[in-house]
């Protein structure tokens, strides 16, 4: 069936440097998306999301990339610092209240 | 304000028992969803209630079902307790009358069946 899913189960990067986590989906009727940050032991937390109508999205130290044309979301993450180490998941959502289509996540591993 | 919670923290039960998990949405908000987790993987949709109504179910077998109550609470119920079933099962609520509805998770209830 359709799915969202990452290219990387895992990540590691240096303390200060930039993170990038990337997400495929395979449904072009996804019109919703929202990166979600789950630290050890907790429920998942909205990081930021993005609406297929735009490409780019900013927050803080965090922007989130949509290309339509491949159906891949990325999630950059500036000057990465320890408190970032967590599993990140992309979903995506095509129906209005519908649930989310959660992919595998990726573990961001910060180094010091 | 208050985010969602979810009851008990940690359930342990053995195989066949029944197992009921409790979340309390935010407040204001009308769809409540629930989630499993298993252990290294991502999150499988479960269940989605709005306004006391099952709206839709992902695919799960019948012994999973649940309920919502008139103050937008919900229940989990898992019949006839599988080992296959321990998982952190997770609770997420939204606003049910916005097309771009943001999910807000509970810290889940880690369900052990022995």
């Amino acid at each position: 069936g359709e799915s969202v899913g990452l290219h990387l189960p895992t990540l590691s990067v240096q303390e200060g440097d930039n993170s990038i986590i990337n997400c495929a989906y395979s449904n072009s009727a996804s019109d919703y998306f929202i990166w979600y940050k789950q630290e050890s032991g907790k429920g998942p937390q909205f990081i930021i999301d993005i609406r297929s109508n735009m490409d780019k999205r900013q927050g803080q130290r965090v922007t989130v990339l949509l290309n339509k044309t491949v159906k891949h979301l990325s999630l950059q993450i500036a000057a990465t610092q320890p408190g970032d180490s967590a599993v990140y998941f992309c979903a995506e959502n095509r129906n209005y209240g519908q649930n989310f289509v959660f992919g595998p996540g990726t573990r961001l591993s910060v180094l010091p | 304000e208050a985010g969602v919670t979810q009851s008990p923290t940690h359930l342990n039960k053995t195989r066949g028992q029944q197992a009921t998990l409790r979340c309390s949405p935010i407040s204001g908000h009308t769809s409540v969803y629930w989630y499993q987790q298993a252990l290294g993987l991502g999150l499988q949709f479960l269940l989605w209630y709005d306004e006391g109504e099952e709206r839709n179910r992902g695919n799960f077998p019948p012994r999973f079902s649940g309920r919502q109550f008139p103050n937008y609470s919900s229940e989990l119920n898992v019949n006839a307790l599988e080992l296959e079933d321990s998982a952190l099962y997770l609770c997420a609520s939204s606003l049910g009358d916005r097309r771009y509805n943001e999910q807000f998770f509970g810290p889940g209830t880690r369900l052990t069946v022995l």
